[in-house]
């Protein structure tokens, strides 16, 4: 069974950046399409974005409010998935998980324990 | 974007009751909806996708239905292990979104 596992989290200036990593197990990275979800201290799950497989041109997606400042990268040989975070906020601060799309059923099974980002002067 | 929401955004039930939490979408998403059953410091859960089919593992008092805007998850009989949040999730839109929650405790 796939397995996903987060790190990089920390605290962080606001302005500051940071790259988070997933490295995924049990299936190859390559196939997959992947995201990224957020949760807020107390909050509800936000939709990040997505990237997906090189097969399937390797494509971004972003939600407005970390498109132009948060970018997703793959390293397929190395089963790892990024994000770069750039210009962070005080908003930004939440548990970042990564999930695997199930493209069939537009919905995500495998998600990863995900890491907490604090953003605070 | 489409926004998803959620109705109530907390609500108390006794084990053994029967439970429906609605899902309202701000504009027709056919049936490109799931849910998730979220507890507190867990990752969450899939338990219904594309509206109404089960996810594997998944026991079978959960239930959903609805299409268009409007959506809802049913639980048959309350069991202790379901007191968590539930979020709906469209996937209609190249943008997907969740909506805001649904806690669920114990009266």
């Amino acid at each position: 069974e796939g397995q996903l596992v987060e790190s990089g989290g920390g605290l962080v200036k606001p302005g500051g950046s940071l790259r988070l990593s997933c490295v995924v197990s049990g299936f190859p990275l390559s196939n997959g399409w992947m995201s990224w979800v957020r949760q807020a201290p107390g909050r509800g799950l936000e939709w990040l974005g997505r990237i997906k497989s090189k097969s399937d041109g390797g494509t971004t997606d972003y939600a407005a409010p970390v498109k132009g400042r948060f970018s997703f990268l793959r390293d397929d040989s190395k089963n790892t998935l990024y994000l770069q975070m750039n210009s962070l906020k005080n908003e930004d601060t939440a548990v970042y998980y990564c999930a695997e799309e199930w493209v069939a059923a537009k919905a995500y099974e495998i998600w990863g324990r995900g890491t907490m980002v604090i953003v605070s002067s | 974007d489409i926004q998803m929401t959620q109705s109530p955004s907390s609500l108390s039930a006794s084990i053994g009751d029967r439970v429906t939490i609605t899902c309202r979408a701000s504009q027709s998403i056919s049936t490109f909806l799931a849910w998730y059953q979220q507890k507190p410091g867990k990752t969450p859960r899939l338990l219904i996708y594309a509206s109404s089919s089960l996810q594997s593992g998944v026991p079978s008092r959960f239930s959903g239905s609805g299409s268009g805007t409007d959506f809802t998850l049913t639980i048959s009989s309350l069991q202790p292990e379901d007191f968590a949040t539930y979020y709906c999730q469209q996937s209609y839109s190249t943008l997907y979104t969740f909506g805001q929650g649904t806690k669920l405790d114990i009266k």
